[in-house]
């Protein structure tokens, strides 16, 4: 696609339901990473991906976060039994090559854990 | 641990003046730099980077960036803000290459006409 497509856009949970968050990267990207951004701070580096393999994961909070990019394209976050601290905005990003020269964002996805 | 630091929460410029923003890092190899810009409702966008040689570096939208490894200082700057400009301003060090960010927690511009 043009641009790093995520959805949902928007998600209300309620505490200790799943969420998944969907990432489809530009087309071609071979890097694919996961931030996750709280109000009035600067994203937060939570993992990344070389095409479909997982290169670092030290940033996931615990293990009730996972993430996977099978194919090497479409990526998911998934949040397992989410509390309300897991409120933000999570954000998805992609580059051509690895090292990252430049990182493409998209819009973000913005979880609310009531 | 690296870490960075923007010590200007909020910045206030009238349109057609000069502008500079701090940031400072903590890293203890030579760094990867990156200012990312993100306007409301939008993903972040690479203004501009930093990995080697000439340490003053110029970006999109006219924005440059000069690299000071003795002040451990990459402060953005750019001479004439446009009202376009107003936008919340993220200073990034990289790790492994740039493929891990460490970010700060940003400044937001407001221009006043």
């Amino acid at each position: 696609g043009a641009g790093v497509s995520q959805s949902p856009r928007y998600k209300v949970t309620k505490r200790g339901q799943d969420v998944a968050l969907r990432c489809d990267p530009i087309s071609g990207h071979v890097s694919l990473y996961w931030y996750r951004q709280a109000l009035g701070q600067g994203p937060e580096f939570l993992t990344y991906f070389n095409y479909e393999a997982q290169q670092d994961k030290s940033g996931l909070p615990n293990d009730r976060f996972s993430a996977e990019r099978p194919e090497g394209s479409i990526s998911t976050l998934t949040i397992q039994r989410t509390e309300q601290r897991d409120s933000a905005m999570y954000r998805c990003a992609s580059s051509r090559t690895s090292p990252a020269g430049e990182l493409f964002f998209g819009e973000g996805s913005r979880l609310t854990v009531l | 641990a690296q870490s960075v630091t923007q010590p200007d929460i909020h910045i206030t410029v009238s349109e057609g003046a000069s502008l500079e923003l701090r940031c400072n890092y903590s890293y203890g190899a030579t760094p990867y730099l990156f200012w990312y810009v993100q306007s409301p409702g939008q993903g972040l966008q690479l203004l501009l980077k930093y990995f080697s040689g000439d340490t003053l570096v110029q970006g999109i939208k006219g924005f440059e960036a000069e690299f000071k490894r003795s002040q451990s200082s990459f402060n953005l700057r750019k001479p004439s803000v446009h009202w376009s400009d107003a936008a919340e301003y993220f200073c990034a060090v990289g790790e492994g290459g740039g493929n891990k960010l460490t970010f700060g927690t940003g400044t937001q511009l407001k221009v006043e006409l």
